[in-house]
């Protein structure tokens, strides 16, 4: 069954530190990757996606995610994160084709000054 | 500008009652969605639909109930055959074709009481 995994559920870290966000997904076969993020008692909102192309995506807020089909991951990064990044992320995978876009369970990132 | 208006933000079901949820967008995206969101459980897909007059199931459509018939307008009711529908309900929409991501409203949190 296709599936989508991220890896943690919750991540703390320091303000200006790095962070990742880990997200693997069930195959290997064509597809395209979002990243959204979701603030308490909001919707969600696209945050980046993996099309084709370069594998490397940006964000206009720093963030970024590199696509390995090989393993078939989708990790989300960002070198300094701020206060404000504090949110849940949710990693989502369209199978081309399919139709429906799987979510995974979703990463609290929260931040700490 | 141009989104998707979910209502109400909060909603109170008695035991064996009826509700309805309702969403309107104005992007005149074809496709829209009905997600629900439990706590360490991501989304799950509810009911979705593609084209006026047409939806189908999701992964959990037991005890929910949809229509469309309007572009704009994906109303979805949460019948009494619905035992758990404490959650925070999604609605969502996009372009026709898998890889365009999606435009989520703020949702509504329906408790019962």
């Amino acid at each position: 069954a296709q599936s989508v995994t991220q890896l943690d559920s919750q991540v703390p870290v320091f303000e200006e530190a790095p962070v990742e966000l880990r997200c693997n997904y069930s195959s290997s076969v064509s597809v395209y990757l979002f990243w959204y993020v979701q603030y308490p008692n909001q919707g969600l909102q696209l945050l980046l996606k993996y099309l084709s192309g370069s594998t490397l995506v940006e964000s206009i807020n720093g963030f970024e995610a590199e696509f390995n089909k090989s393993q078939t991951s989708f990790h989300l990064r960002k070198p300094s994160v701020h206060i404000s990044d504090t949110a849940e992320y949710f990693c989502a995978v369209t199978y081309t084709g399919g139709f429906k876009t799987i979510f995974g369970a979703g990463t609290r990132l929260f931040v700490k000054a | 500008d141009g989104g998707i208006t979910q209502s109400p933000k909060y909603l109170f079901r008695k035991e064996g009652q009826n509700v309805t949820l309702s969403c309107e967008q104005n992007l005149n995206h074809d496709a829209m969605y009905w997600y629900r969101q439990d706590p360490g459980q991501g989304l799950r897909l509810i009911y979705y639909s593609q084209i006026v007059n047409d939806f189908q199931k999701g992964d959990i459509a037991e005890g929910y109930s949809v229509s469309r018939e309007k572009k704009e307008s994906f109303p979805l009711t949460v019948t009494s055959a619905q035992k758990n529908p404490t959650a925070f309900y999604l609605c969502a929409s996009s372009i026709a074709g898998d890889n365009y991501g999606y435009t989520f409203g703020s949702g509504t949190r329906l408790t019962v009481v």
